[in-house]
């Protein structure tokens, strides 16, 4: 399985920009790109997918290096609400989590 | 509620009991995964079925855990002769699995929290 590396944490202040990044070097052609979070006391949920283009839903954005070796998951106004733990996933199918990065956001 | 639904929340054990927990999905999702996930780690894929056919288990899961979706419907997950290292969150997760933008989005449960005495 291709891995991803993530920073272990990051801030943010409340209703400013938070640009999560992910680095996956080994990534394989028919890899997509997962992003999930997980809430205190909760299961994960899914924030984002894509495979090549940069991707936009209600929740984020994800933005996909050209090389397709990085990405950056981005919240464009944190909230409060926002604050977890984001994980990048590479997969065609199954998942495989790692640690990855807790947001904090200072109100 | 249609969202995945697993019980009980919180199970208490003795080590060397076994336990069951039990999982299920959301109605029309034909796959369905099982995860551990411990304190400060991501969860870690134990198991996964499509329909009642369980098609890849992890190394992670010894021979003292087993699971089942007897009808494709709800799965189980017992642990036997349980110890103190199984004790963490089990999470159970499904998907349609069907062609579409968000094929293989998983809807995660709210997890049955293990703790082995």
């Amino acid at each position: 399985d291709a891995k991803t590396t993530q920073p272990n944490s990051m801030e943010s202040n409340e209703e400013e920009p938070v640009h999560l990044p992910c680095n996956h070097s080994t990534i394989s052609g028919t890899d997509y790109i997962h992003w999930y979070r997980q809430l205190p006391s909760q299961g994960p949920e899914y924030v984002i997918h894509g495979l090549t283009s940069n991707v936009n839903n209600r929740m984020a954005s994800l933005a996909i290096a050209e090389d397709r070796k990085s990405s950056t998951l981005i919240l464009h106004r944190a909230t409060l609400r926002d604050a977890a733990v984001y994980y990048c996933i590479l997969t065609l199918g199954l998942m495989r989590f790692g640690a990855g990065t807790r947001l904090t956001v200072k109100p | 509620d249609t969202g995945v639904s697993q019980n009980p929340r919180h199970k208490i054990t003795k080590r060397g009991q076994n336990v069951t927990f039990r999982c299920d999905p959301i109605s029309e999702h034909n796959r369905l995964y099982w995860y551990r996930q411990t304190l400060g780690q991501g969860p870690e894929f134990l198991t996964y079925f499509q329909n009642e056919a369980q098609l890849e288990k992890s190394r992670l899961l010894s021979d003292r855990f087993s699971a089942e979706r007897p009808k494709g419907s709800f799965s189980t997950l017992e642990i036997q002769r349980t110890e103190q290292g199984d004790s963490a969150m089990y999470l159970c997760a499904s998907s349609s699995g069907l062609a579409g933008p968000r094929w293989n989005e998983q809807f995660f449960g709210p997890g049955t929290r293990l703790t082995v005495l």
